[in-house]
Order: structure tokens, then C-alpha cells, then sequence
């Protein structure tokens, strides 16, 4: 089925860690995102990419990487994991034309102890 | 900071009534657009409304844009328990084009049955 996927859906991690959070798309779309989204405060925006190749930070970039070496791929990756990172993580792809939406993962529960 | 912010943060209604939200935002936008988030799962797209547009429809849901007030609504008429989910309006911003979206803190809707 077309859409995104993201791996795994949940994860514990002790403080100091690293992990990658996996996203992949097959609607060839040349949009992609990373969201956080915790309690009282809506989505905020980690990292994007524009294409395969280029990336920016979004509003809450600190503590994350990310890399795009292909269209379908977009990891997401914790660096050093920190009790302030617990939170809901979403990946997220559109086509480039401003008409489109967004299609939204379902998402990986992180929980950083 | 948040772009947008939705009005009410919580809303109770009873199965048939409509439900109204609202949206409002900050700085110029290209594209304004309405969400929905089922508990525990990702969002889901509903409605796109550009700059240059005023109202649009979708099946029961209702749209309506004022950029001069820097606010949008979203209407669900004769709403149903499956209706009961969490409400986001996202904003393209004319300056980063459709490469990023920002997200309000999202309406909370219960539709009692």
C-alpha cells in the first residue's frame, strides 16, 4: 500500500543513546519531514528536505540529524539521547506543488529514560 | 512559536449538531490547511485552501479562509461519532513556499452519540 512508514513504532532508549527512527515513502514525493509532537504544544517541525541531497532545520533541530541519500528515505537520527526527547516523532511527504497536502506516518512513540 | 492557533481548544457536541473551528495565524501564508488526528494514530489531510481563495467544500466539511483577518474556520455539518478526533490547521508561509508546514495546538472534538 502507497504511503509512509516509519520503524519502529515504539522505542525505549537509557539517556546517552543513539538510534536512527526510519521513514519511507513510495508515492515518489520530493517533500519530507520530521515533526515531534508533545502534550499542549501541537507538531513542531525537526528537519526537512526539499529532494534527494538537501536538507534544513526546522524549529526544534538540536539533538537530531538527518540525511536524505535517496527520494524514499529520510532517517531521523538521535545523536544522544536526552529525557526531553520523549516524545511522539512523525514523518511526513508531499509532492512539491503547493495544491498538495501532506501525508502523514503513523508515527513512533520515544521514550528516553 | 506556534503559526497558528486553534479556538476552541476543546469542543463537546452531540451527534447531528455541526461543529465549528477556528484558526487563526500571523504572517502571510500561501496555502492554509486542516488536519485530523484519530488517538494514537498519524494526521490525516483533509482540505486545502490557498491564499487567493475564500471557501471551499469538501463532502460535510466547510472551509473558509479571511486573509485579511488572518483567520480560517473549518465546519463539519451534521457531525458523527466517528468525527471524534483532534483538529489541526497548518500554514505554508509565502516565504518558504510548500516545504514546510506549521501547526496550531489543534482542537480537541468529542461527538457524543
Amino acid at each position: 500500500n502507497a504511503g509512509v512508514t516509519q520503524t519502529p513504532k515504539f522505542q525505549v532508549l537509557k539517556t546517552g543513546q543513539s538510534m536512527t527512527l526510519q521513514c519511507a515513502q513510495d508515492m515518489n514525493h520530493e517533500y519530507m519531514s520530521w515533526y515531534r509532537q508533545d502534550p499542549g504544544m501541537g507538531l513542531r517541525l525537526i528537519h526537512y528536505s526539499v529532494g534527494a541531497g538537501i536538507t534544513d532545520q526546522g524549529e526544534v533541530p538540536n539533538g537530531y540529524n538527518v540525511s536524505r541519500s535517496t527520494t524514499e528515505d529520510f532517517p531521523l537520527r538521535l545523536l544522544s539521547a536526552a529525557p526531553s526527547q520523549t516524545s511522539v516523532y512523525f514523518c511526513a511527504s508531499s509532492y512539491t506543488r503547493d495544491s498538495y497536502g501532506y501525508t502523514f506516518g503513523s508515527g513512533t512513540r520515544l521514550t528516553v529514560v | 512559536s506556534q503559526q497558528g492557533e486553534e479556538d476552541p481548544q476543546a469542543l463537546s457536541i452531540q451527534e447531528g449538531e455541526n461543529a465549528t473551528m477556528n484558526c487563526s495565524y500571523k504572517t502571510s501564508i500561501n496555502n492554509l490547511q486542516w488536519y485530523r488526528q484519530n488517538s494514537g494514530r498519524g494526521l490525516v489531510h483533509l482540505i486545502l485552501i490557498r491564499s487567493n481563495e475564500r471557501e471551499k467544500h469538501s463532502g460535510r466539511l466547510r472551509v473558509t479562509l479571511d486573509t485579511s483577518k488572518k483567520s480560517s474556520s473549518l465546519l463539519i455539518t451534521a457531525s458523527r461519532a466517528a468525527d471524534t478526533a483532534s483538529y489541526f490547521c497548518a500554514t505554508q508561509l509565502k516565504e518558504t513556499s510548500g516545504s514546510r508546514l506549521t501547526f496550531g495546538e489543534g482542537t480537541q472534538l468529542t461527538v457524543n452519540p
